[in-house]
C-alpha cells in the first residue's frame, strides 16, 4: 500500500552541479505533478506529466529545469547548473485519472551550498 | 492568474476552542481540496469539495465550499493539540489539472 515515493529525501549540491529528483507514483497512477515549495511560501505548480508525455510545463523555469516520466521507471525532475535560489522542497504528486485528487510524496529537500 | 488567499496565516488558540480558516479567491474553481502538512512531510489530503454549497464533515472538522465555488472554509470544533499543523487549501480549474495553493494557515493548539 505504498504511497508516492520520492528520493532522495535530502539532497545537497554545490553551485553549478546537477540535481536529479525521483518520484514513483502510487500504484495504478499514471498522472504525475511536480510542485516547488520555497521557504515560508506555498506550493507552486511546476509540471504535469503522463507516461512519456509532458502535458503542462507552464510552471517550469525556461532554463536549466527539465522533467520526464518514462514508460518504465520513476519520473525525474532534473535541474542543471544549480544556483542558490533553487534551494527548496520539491514535491511530487500523483493521481489515477484526470480531475482526481492528487496524493503527495514527502518531498526532496534540496540545499545548494 | 488564479490566486487563493488564506486567512489567518497564523492562529494560536487554547485546547477546546473553536476556529475557522478561510480560503478566498476571485476565480471560480471546479473543485477545492484541503490538505494538512506536518514539518518535513508532504501535504496529506483531508477532503475534496466539488459542488457549490457543499458541506463535508470529518469528525470535528467541517468543510464548506461557497455557492459560487470561489471560496471555502474549514471549521474545527473543540480543537485539540493533535490538530496543530499547516492547513493548505488548493483549487483546480476544469481541464487545467494543476493545483493552485493558498499560502497556508499555521495552526497551533495549546494544551
Amino acid at each position: 500500500n505504498a504511497g508516492v515515493m520520492q528520493n532522495p529525501r535530502h539532497l545537497v549540491r554545490r553551485r553549478g552541479q546537477e540535481a536529479r529528483l525521483r518520484c514513483s507514483p502510487m500504484k495504478g497512477h499514471s498522472h504525475v505533478y511536480w510542485y516547488r515549495q520555497l521557504p515560508e511560501e506555498g506550493l507552486k505548480f511546476m509540471v504535469y506529466l503522463q507516461k512519456e508525455n509532458i502535458i503542462d510545463e507552464s510552471g517550469m523555469p525556461k532554463e536549466r529545469f527539465s522533467a520526464e516520466f518514462p514508460k518504465e521507471g520513476p519520473s525525474i525532475l532534473r535541474i542543471q547548473q544549480v544556483v542558490r535560489g533553487d534551494s527548496a522542497a520539491y514535491f511530487c504528486a500523483s493521481s489515477w485519472d484526470l480531475n482526481q485528487p492528487q496524493h503527495f510524496g514527502d518531498g526532496t529537500r534540496l540545499s545548494i551550498l | 492568474t488564479q490566486l487563493l488567499e488564506q486567512s489567518p496565516q497564523f492562529l494560536s488558540i487554547q485546547e477546546g476552542e473553536n476556529l475557522t480558516v478561510y480560503c478566498n479567491s476571485s476565480s471560480v474553481f471546479s473543485s477545492l481540496q484541503w490538505y494538512r502538512q506536518e514539518p518535513g512531510e508532504g501535504p496529506v489530503l483531508l477532503v475534496t469539495v466539488v459542488t457549490g454549497g457543499e458541506v463535508k464533515k470529518l469528525k470535528r472538522l467541517t468543510f464548506q465550499f461557497g455557492d459560487a465555488r470561489k471560496d471555502s472554509s474549514l471549521h474545527i470544533t473543540a480543537a485539540q493539540p493533535g490538530d496543530t499543523g499547516l492547513y493548505l487549501c488548493a483549487g483546480d480549474s476544469q481541464g487545467a489539472q494543476k493545483l493552485v495553493f493558498g499560502q497556508g494557515t499555521r495552526l497551533t493548539i495549546n494544551p
